[in-house]
Order: C-alpha cells, then sequence, then structure tokens
C-alpha cells in the first residue's frame, strides 16, 4: 500500500543552521509528493510540491527534490529561522475512484533556537 | 489563503453525546475532506466528498457520519462520542472550478475536540 516514512524529532537547531527532514515513501506508480507545514496553533500550508520523478520543488528557501531511485523527497533549507519552527508534514497523493486522497507521514517538529 | 471556516474551533463534550462539526468554504471547490490529527499518525482521512450528497469512506470511518447538502458546507457528525475521538480535525478542499483535477488541498484552521 501507500505509506510514508518521516524521520523522528524533534529537529533542534541554531538559527542559521542547514536543515534537512528525511521522508521516503511506499507507492504504487509516480505519485506526486507534498510537503506541508503547520506553525503553532495553525491548519496545514502547502509548502511545496513535485509532480514527477527528478522535479525540485521550492518555496521561501526550502527545497525538495523527487528521487524515485530512493523512493525519496527530503526537505532541506540552507539557513533556518526562528520562524521556521513548527510541524513540517511529507505527503503522497493517492488516486481514489473520485478526488484524491493524501497520505501522510508522522509529522517531525523543528525548533529553532536563536 | 482559501476560504475556509470550521466550527467550532474548541468542544468539550461528554462521552456518549452526538457532536456535529462544520466545514464552510467560500471558493466552490469541489471536493471536500475531513482529517484527524493524531501524534505519531500524522493525518487521516476520515471522509470525503465529491459533489453535493456524494460521499465516501476514509481509513478511519467507524463513528463518525458526514453530510453535504450543498457545496460550500460539509459536516461532521460524531454520533455517539468516545474518549477515542479526542483530537484535531482538519477540513480540506481541493478541486476548484477551472481546475477540477487539481491536487493541491488546502486546510482550515481545525477543531479541537476533546470528549471527557
Amino acid at each position: 500500500g501507500n505509506s510514508v516514512t518521516q524521520m523522528e524529532g524533534p529537529v533542534t537547531l541554531s538559527e542559521e543552521a542547514f536543515l534537512t527532514i528525511n521522508c521516503t515513501y511506499t507507492a504504487t506508480g509516480y505519485p506526486s509528493l507534498f510537503w506541508y507545514v503547520q506553525y503553532p496553533g495553525e491548519g496545514l500550508q502547502l509548502l511545496l510540491k513535485a509532480t514527477k520523478a527528478d522535479d525540485k520543488g521550492s518555496n521561501k528557501g526550502f527545497e525538495a527534490t523527487y528521487r524515485k531511485e530512493t523512493t525519496s523527497f527530503h526537505l532541506e533549507k540552507g539557513s533556518v529561522q526562528v520562524s521556521d519552527s513548527a510541524v513540517y508534514f511529507c505527503a503522497l497523493i493517492r488516486i481514489m475512484e473520485y478526488g484524491n486522497k493524501l497520505v501522510f507521514g508522522a509529522g517531525t517538529i523543528l525548533r529553532v533556537k536563536s | 489563503d482559501a476560504g475556509i471556516t470550521q466550527s467550532p474551533r474548541h468542544k468539550v463534550t461528554e462521552t456518549g453525546t452526538p457532536v456535529t462539526l462544520r466545514c464552510h468554504q467560500t471558493e466552490n471547490h469541489r471536493y471536500m475532506y475531513w482529517y484527524r490529527q493524531d501524534p505519531g499518525h500524522g493525518l487521516r482521512l476520515i471522509h470525503y466528498s465529491y459533489g453535493v450528497k456524494d460521499t465516501d469512506k476514509g481509513e478511519v470511518s467507524d463513528g463518525y457520519s458526514v453530510s453535504r447538502s450543498k457545496t460550500e458546507d460539509f459536516l461532521l457528525t460524531l454520533e455517539s462520542a468516545t474518549s477515542s475521538q479526542t483530537s484535531v480535525y482538519f477540513c480540506a478542499i481541493s478541486g476548484p472550478p477551472d481546475r477540477p483535477l487539481q491536487e493541491t488541498q488546502y486546510f482550515g484552521p481545525g477543531t479541537r475536540l476533546l470528549v471527557l
């Protein structure tokens, strides 16, 4: 079946450090992949996405590349800020008969200290 | 931001009582979803709708029912609340009129439900 595995957190970094959050997936075919971010007390926001192999999604300094060879979609940022503290969810899309379903990883808490 | 509101935002109820959560959208998206968020599980799909009066079950649908009588509203009902249904509930939408097959889902702010 379809599933997503993320690295466990929390991840604690100092401001301006390099960030990597690992995400691997199991799926039939090559589904679109997503990173969502949840700031404290809020709903999920789309951070970036990639729709096919070797695509790179990017937004707000975050990047992730769709790697079909390693079935991975790791999230990276070169220099994190305190405002990046949030929960990050990796997800894939599963096509249903009517509509689509997001399959989420468990989420990774990121804490950035000044 | 997609125009999605959820009500109530916080709810405390007792075991055995019925509870209804409301999701309202102003974007005229075709698809609407209810997810629950629990630590260690990410978000899991409860039910979804692909049109007015058209709904289907997700992976954790036991104990929940839904209704969609008009495009903009999607209701989630806990028929007899249990402590295991204590969670944060999120509504999502997808499929704008000009791109009905768009995959991106947009989420509401969530409803925090505590069942005592």
